[in-house]
């Protein structure tokens, strides 16, 4: 059965360096989101992507984050600039045309430190 | 703002008995789907079940099922015959129609199964 695949599963940076998250979402599928989970928080929607552009964004997606779909299988999130409260479980999602159901990926942890 | 509450931080039951998770959510929408999500150890998010709020049939998915009440906005999980392997974190989630597609997740609860 497909699924969503993220890496890596742990990413480890310092203060004010820049990560790039990767997913590869579910082969037919159109759009894509990115949310995050603070350890022992809820999840919380981050960003929805459909035809190489945002469809929505969330008070948390400020300047210092991006997505992009830099080719046909990948689906990345970049923070510019890491801080502290960015450490989290970062889950990318993606669901296909006509159906309300999103598939996640295994999740990357990301610890900044 | 669609908001999501799941007022039982932590639950657990005996294996092979039944338990339910309760979740409310608050929306002025009239067409929605709710899902609940299962995240074990592992943390990765496991979809569960889902109910379109346009049926008034409750859906079941094998021994999980669930109890919608639109009046009440009310929809609760029930795990029939529980197993070790449904410990885990469960999150209700809500989502408006297609044209606005985040899902709102509540807290979560956390049941353990105890053998």
């Amino acid at each position: 059965e497909p699924e969503v695949t993220q890496t890596p599963s742990h990413q480890v940076t310092q203060m004010g360096q820049e990560v790039i998250l990767r997913c590869v979402p579910i082969s037919n599928h159109l759009y894509f989101y990115w949310y995050r989970q603070i350890l022992g928080q809820k999840v919380e929607f981050l960003v929805s992507f459909y035809n190489n552009e945002i469809s929505e964004k969330s008070e948390i997606f400020d300047d210092q984050f991006s997505v992009e779909r830099p080719d046909g299988s990948n689906f990345t999130l970049k923070i510019r600039s890491t801080k502290l409260e960015d450490s989290a479980m970062y889950f990318c999602a993606s669901r296909t045309s006509g159906t309300d159901t999103q598939y996640f990926g295994p999740g990357t942890r990301l610890t900044v430190l | 703002a669609q908001t999501v509450t799941q007022s039982q931080p932590e639950m657990s039951v005996q294996e092979a008995e039944t338990v339910t998770l309760s979740c409310t959510y608050d929306t002025s929408e009239n067409n929605y789907y709710l899902f609940w999500y299962k995240q074990p150890p592992s943390r990765q998010m496991i979809l569960v079940i889902r109910q379109e709020a346009y049926k008034q049939q409750n859906a079941t998915e094998n021994r999980f099922s669930v109890n919608f009440q639109k009046a009440a906005k009310s929809f609760s999980l029930k795990i029939s015959d529980s197993q070790l392997g449904d410990t885990a974190m469960y999150f209700c989630a809500f989502m408006t129609n297609f044209g606005n597609e985040k899902l709102t997740f509540g807290t979560g609860t956390r049941l353990t199964i105890i053998p």
